[in-house]
């Protein structure tokens, strides 16, 4: 089964930096990648699929790139908002899998 | 407005049997994949299970094999997963999403609010 690596684990930035996760593919899933937000006490949200599109109504200082085993996702300019748990998943096939989530807050 | 309403979580004891169901509306229900995705407490999100459109082709995480079952009612606009043998680590939140299209590869763009599932003595 294809296991999906992020990192950091962790990340505290302060309002208004540019803030980088990445997503790493055991195996090459060429772009059936997808990133969620997930907001304290909240439900999960689909922010980018495959790999670089944004989901209609995500704000557009969320962007994601990649392909193949290596992807990334960038907020541009750090919102108090947008602190929640970030996960990376892939979905090209079954199993489908997430990547462990990584924490964001603000410094 | 898309609404996904789960239902039928409760405390039950190891080895005991489940049925966990997802109301849908807003939008054609058979025209969709749906997901069961879960998430153990202060943890992250694990993937259940996947139903085609057409109930056709059903898919299981490796740790639920063999003991649920996904399955869905297009008539009832509703979705389903029969949970049996159920064991402590199965305690979660259990969310219904709904694929972003009817190929079984998509991503999930709309999530319920979840339904908890305690296994225990």
């Amino acid at each position: 089964d294809i296991q999906m690596t992020q990192s950091p684990s962790s990340l505290s930035a302060s309002v208004g930096d540019r803030v980088t996760i990445t997503c790493r593919a055991s195996q090459g899933i060429s772009n059936y990648l997808a990133w969620y937000q997930q907001k304290p006490g909240k439900v999960p949200k689909l922010l980018i699929y495959a790999a670089s599109t944004l989901q209609s109504g995500v704000p557009s200082r969320f962007s994601g790139s990649g392909s193949g085993t290596d992807f990334t996702l960038t907020i541009s300019s750090l919102q108090p908002e947008d602190v929640a748990t970030y996960y990376c998943q892939k979905y090209n096939s079954a199993p489908i899998t997430f990547g462990q989530g990584t924490r964001l807050e603000i410094k | 407005e898309v609404q996904l309403v789960e239902s039928g979580g409760v405390v039950v004891q190891p080895g005991g049997s489940l049925r966990l169901s997802c109301a849908a509306s807003g939008f054609t229900f058979d025209d969709y994949t749906m997901h069961w995705v879960r998430q153990a407490p202060g943890k992250g999100l694990e993937w259940v299970s996947l139903i085609s459109w057409d109930g056709g082709s059903t898919y299981y995480a490796d740790s639920v094999k063999g003991r649920f079952t996904i399955s869905r009612d297009n008539s009832k606009n509703s979705l389903y997963l029969q949970m049996n043998s159920l064991r402590t680590e199965d305690t979660a939140l259990y969310y219904c999403a709904k694929g972003h299209s009817s190929a079984l590869g998509s991503p999930f763009d709309y999530w319920g609010q979840g339904t908890l599932v305690t296994v225990s003595s």
